[in-house]
């Protein structure tokens, strides 16, 4: 079956550009999303269909090519340290990564 | 205004059958290019896709808990309930149903939207 993997753990210094990336065989010819869960809450969409943002601050941009995809956080804040998520469809099924540790010292 | 909320038991006995039941709000389970998942998430672990169905009735399962798994809906209460069979102590977890909106032309995708405030399983004797 298909696999996402992210790094377990990414730090930022506020203010400073945070990158959160997401590998899988071809995730290029695919559609990435991305989902930041803060500690006790449900998840919230933050980018879908690669770079496209739900509503959400322009802070948050994503991208994807070849066999990687990236969440990018211009500006971190200290409200952004949450895990993070990408998400894909194959094979008419849902996979997740294993999620990333966004740490803002 | 779209919301989702899960129900079911908060403690379960090994080898038990778990129902849960997603009750939605602010959208219709038979229009559209969407549907509703479940997708749980063991304390301090990763995200785990269960199952979906979509408007059309199309249904889908984790590869490696389908034979465990059965999702259904009654459209006419805006409900989604997913049943789990054979429960173990692994399942514990909070169990989340999310709605997917499947989109794209040339390539298809799904993504979630909403979801509900999820609800805490725990599988002990």
């Amino acid at each position: 079956s298909y696999q996402l993997t992210q790094p377990p753990s990414v730090s930022v210094s506020p203010g400073q550009t945070a990158s959160i990336s997401c590998s899988g065989d071809k995730l290029g010819d695919k559609f990435v999303s991305w989902y930041q869960q803060r500690p006790g809450q449900s998840p919230v969409l933050v980018i879908y269909q690669d770079n496209k943002r739900p509503g959400i601050p322009e802070r948050f941009s994503g991208s994807n090519s070849g066999n990687t995809a990236t969440l990018t956080i211009s500006g971190t804040q200290a409200m952004d340290e949450a895990a993070y998520y990408c998400q894909a469809w194959d094979s008419s099924k849902v996979v997740f990564g294993g999620g990333t540790k966004l740490t803002v010292l | 205004q779209v919301t989702l909320k899960e129900s079911g038991p908060v403690l379960v006995k090994p080898t038990e059958t778990l129902t849960l039941t997603c009750t939605v709000s602010g959208f219709s389970l038979s229009n559209g290019r969407m549907g509703v998942s479940w997708i749980r998430q063991p304390p301090g672990k990763a995200l785990e896709w269960l199952a979906h169905i979509f408007s059309n009735d199309e249904k889908s399962y984790s590869t490696s808990l389908w034979s465990s798994l059965s999702i259904s809906k009654d459209t006419s209460k805006s409900q989604v309930f997913l049943t789990m069979t054979n429960l173990g102590p692994v399942d514990t977890a909070t169990y989340y149903c999310a709605r997917i909106v499947e989109t794209g032309s040339a390539v298809l995708t799904t993504y979630f939207d909403y979801w509900g405030q999820g609800t805490p399983v725990t599988v002990s004797s």
